[in-house]
């Protein structure tokens, strides 16, 4: 069973288009991060969340903490190219190691 | 660019061969891991060092040997790999080990082939 489950798995879509996508738990976490990786590189920090139903934006992408702090999702509006990646969750398990979701694939089709 | 950075790019390998992966950060970082990351999958912890001692092996067959010389190097020794040891293997640093809410900087990896 893994910690933190993320949907879809794979998304493709085009330019222009919003999506949403999750990262779930059973646990409850103090925080959670985002991290994106492209082809070729390793993954960036995009944002870290603590606070039960805090919301962060970074210029077009939303993050959301869930009130239970179980749950996080990421809201993309008008979706370019340049997000093309693969956008993985992560928390601190046993307040040693950072252990990552599945990790969902999306592409923006021009 | 990253500010954790890995040697070599892409190493190709044969199963009797004996190789290093280096990493190193200049962040002042006490805290450095290895990770594997197959096609397709999310990163795997494999070793975490914490002010230059092993603290986590995450059960990692002993083909793979780390090594810490000093704060900001992070060295993986391979010996007598298999084909499917096969992968991107990915250096991270972090300012303390498991600090909720700490980010980890990760280098843009070592693509290893093994034939």
């Amino acid at each position: 069973t893994q910690l933190l489950e993320q949907s879809p798995q794979f998304l493709s879509i085009q330019e222009g288009e919003n999506l949403t996508v999750y990262c779930n738990s059973s646990s409850v976490f103090s925080s959670l991060q985002w991290y994106r990786q492209e082809p070729g590189e390793g993954p960036v920090l995009l944002v870290t969340v603590v606070t039960g139903g805090e919301v962060k934006k970074l210029k077009r992408l939303t993050f959301q903490f869930g009130d239970a702090r179980k749950d996080s999702s990421l809201h993309i509006t008008a979706a370019q190219p340049g997000d093309t990646g693969l956008y993985l969750c992560a928390v601190i398990q046993g307040a040693q190691k950072l252990v990552f979701g599945q990790g969902t694939r999306l592409t923006i089709n021009p | 660019d990253t500010e954790v950075t890995q040697t070599p790019k892409h190493l190709v390998m044969g199963m009797t061969n004996k190789k290093s992966l280096k990493c190193e950060q200049h962040m002042g970082h006490r805290a450095m891991y290895w990770y594997k990351q197959k096609a397709k999958k999310p990163p795997e912890l494999m070793f975490v060092y914490s002010y230059e001692k092993l603290s986590i092996n995450e059960s990692v067959p002993s083909r793979f040997s780390p090594e810490c010389p000093n704060s900001s190097l992070l060295n993986l020794h391979l010996h007598a790999l298999q084909p499917e040891d096969s992968a991107l293997y990915l250096c991270a640093s972090s300012q303390v080990q498991g600090a909720a809410g700490q980010p980890q900087h990760f280098g843009d990896g070592t693509r290893l082939s093994i034939l």
